[in-house]
């Protein structure tokens, strides 16, 4: 099984600050590589496919970059509809494996 | 409007069985790969199964497989999931979602491009 792990586990940041999370793959997955956004009590949302590609209406703040067993999201400029969970998954292989969850939280 | 409905969840004891539900409108079911996604209280996101959209292939997590059975109604525009002996640690949110194939550079992506609301099992005596 790929094993997807995400770092931090947490953040804490303001509005308008750059975010960062990373996410690695236990082997080379290519590009096979989404994104989540997960809101307390709610079900995820799918932000973006293959790596890098916003699913359309989401926000040009986020941008996925990464290949192979290193990736990451970045939000631009956060906004406070961004404090969120967010969540990798790879789409590799089944079985179909998620990172452990990134929670950003308001500093 | 795509639309997935969960149904069905609810306080099982353990050694039990539930059968869950997921309605889905708005789209032709029937040409679609569905999921089954869950979630403990307080924790992520844990693939569960996988159906193809004729339900001639089904695959499973190592942690369900054998218990669970992935099923769809393609006339009924509706998934199941079939749960025996249900244990404390089955306790999740489980949440039905749509397979999508996205393109980028000639080559399809298949994502979890919709999602339910979720129904809550709690496997508890």
């Amino acid at each position: 099984d790929i094993q997807m792990t995400q770092s931090p586990s947490s953040l804490s940041a303001s509005v308008g600050d750059r975010v960062t999370i990373t996410c690695r793959a236990s082997q080379s997955i290519s590009n096979y590589l989404n994104w989540y956004q997960q809101k307390p009590g709610k079900a995820p949302k799918f932000l973006i496919y293959a790596a890098s590609s916003l699913q359309s209406a989401v926000p040009s703040r986020f941008s996925g970059s990464g290949s192979g067993t290193d990736f990451t999201l970045t939000i631009s400029s956060l906004q406070p509809e961004d404090f969120a969970t967010y969540y990798c998954q790879q789409s590799y292989s089944t079985p179909l494996t998620f990172g452990g969850g990134t929670k950003v939280e308001i500093k | 409007e795509v639309q997935l409905v969960e149904s069905g969840g609810g306080l099982v004891q353990p050694g039990g069985s539930l059968r869950l539900s997921c309605a889905a409108s708005g789209f032709t079911f029937s040409r679609y790969w569905m999921h089954w996604v869950r979630q403990a209280p307080g924790k992520g996101l844990v693939w569960v199964s996988r159906i193809y959209n004729d339900g001639s292939s089904t695959t499973y997590a190592d942690s369900v497989k054998g218990r669970f059975t992935i099923s769809r109604d393609n006339a009924k525009n509706t998934l199941y999931l079939q749960m025996n002996s249900l244990r404390a640690e089955d306790t999740a949110v489980y949440y039905c979602a749509r397979d999508q194939l996205y393109y980028y550079d000639s080559s399809g992506y298949p994502t979890f491009d919709y999602w339910g609301q979720g129904t809550l099992v709690t496997v508890s005596s």
